[in-house]
């Protein structure tokens, strides 16, 4: 168990919805990180906040959003959803200290049908 | 820009030792990783090894670097059924202002015969 929490574990929508996935951090890391892993394109980063703030961005849609509250877990919404959105969603947190490793959730697996 | 890769599959029998290979592109990275997931499970970390050190040794594995051919491997030593999944190899990718996100590969696929 390393300590990262996802909910839901798993979700099912139709194209067009608005989905939100939530993430609670380990206990003292700063950092939050989200990944997706689909089949055709690996695991790839999304977006990353630190303390409240953005701080990184990676291959994140436009139609999909995240932030980190002051109790540091963060969400990320994903709207006008699409087939090709189906994968599993990854959080990740980190200390950001001086190895910055990243401890990985369960992960939220979602189908749009 | 960044890319790590590994072989696709992998398969052992039990109780011999099992090496997963990683080259990656990306000369900056500080700390080189390795993940396990297994099925329907998330990304468990195994192992990482700083860019300046040539091996890391810890238990039953052992993480090798060439950071001149730019490349990674893990051994499992005394592979064993529960070591059935896909291991992944990554890298820090500077983000900018401090952050490092992780560049991964495709993940290798070990399967491990009994």
């Amino acid at each position: 168990d390393s300590g990262v929490t996802q909910t839901p574990k798993h979700l099912i929508t139709a194209t067009g919805q608005r989905v939100t996935l939530r993430c609670s951090p380990r206990s003292g890391d700063l950092s939050v990180y989200w990944y997706q892993q689909s089949l055709d394109q690996g695991l790839q980063f999304l977006i990353q906040y630190y303390n409240g703030e953005e701080r990184a961005k990676g291959n994140i849609l436009e139609r999909f959003s995240a932030q980190q509250f002051p109790d540091l877990h963060s969400e990320l919404n994903l709207s006008s959803l699409e087939l090709g959105d189906s994968a599993l969603y990854f959080c990740a947190s980190s200390d950001s200290g001086t190895t910055d490793t990243q401890y990985f959730g369960p992960g939220t697996r979602l189908t749009v049908l | 820009g960044e890319d790590v890769e590994q072989s696709l599959f992998l398969s052992v029998r039990e109780g011999d030792s099992s090496v997963i290979n990683c080259t990656y592109t990306d000369s900056s990275s500080t700390y080189l990783y390795w993940y396990k997931q297994e099925p329907g499970a998330g990304l468990q970390l195994l192992t990482y090894i700083f860019s300046n050190m040539d091996m890391k040794q810890d238990q039953r594995l052992t993480v090798l670097l060439n950071k001149k051919d730019k490349h990674l491997s893990l051994r499992i030593a005394d592979t064993q059924t529960g070591d059935s999944a896909i291991y992944f190899c990554a890298e820090t990718s500077n983000s900018g202002a401090g952050s490092y996100q992780l560049t991964f590969g495709k993940g290798t696929k070990l399967s491990v015969i009994p």
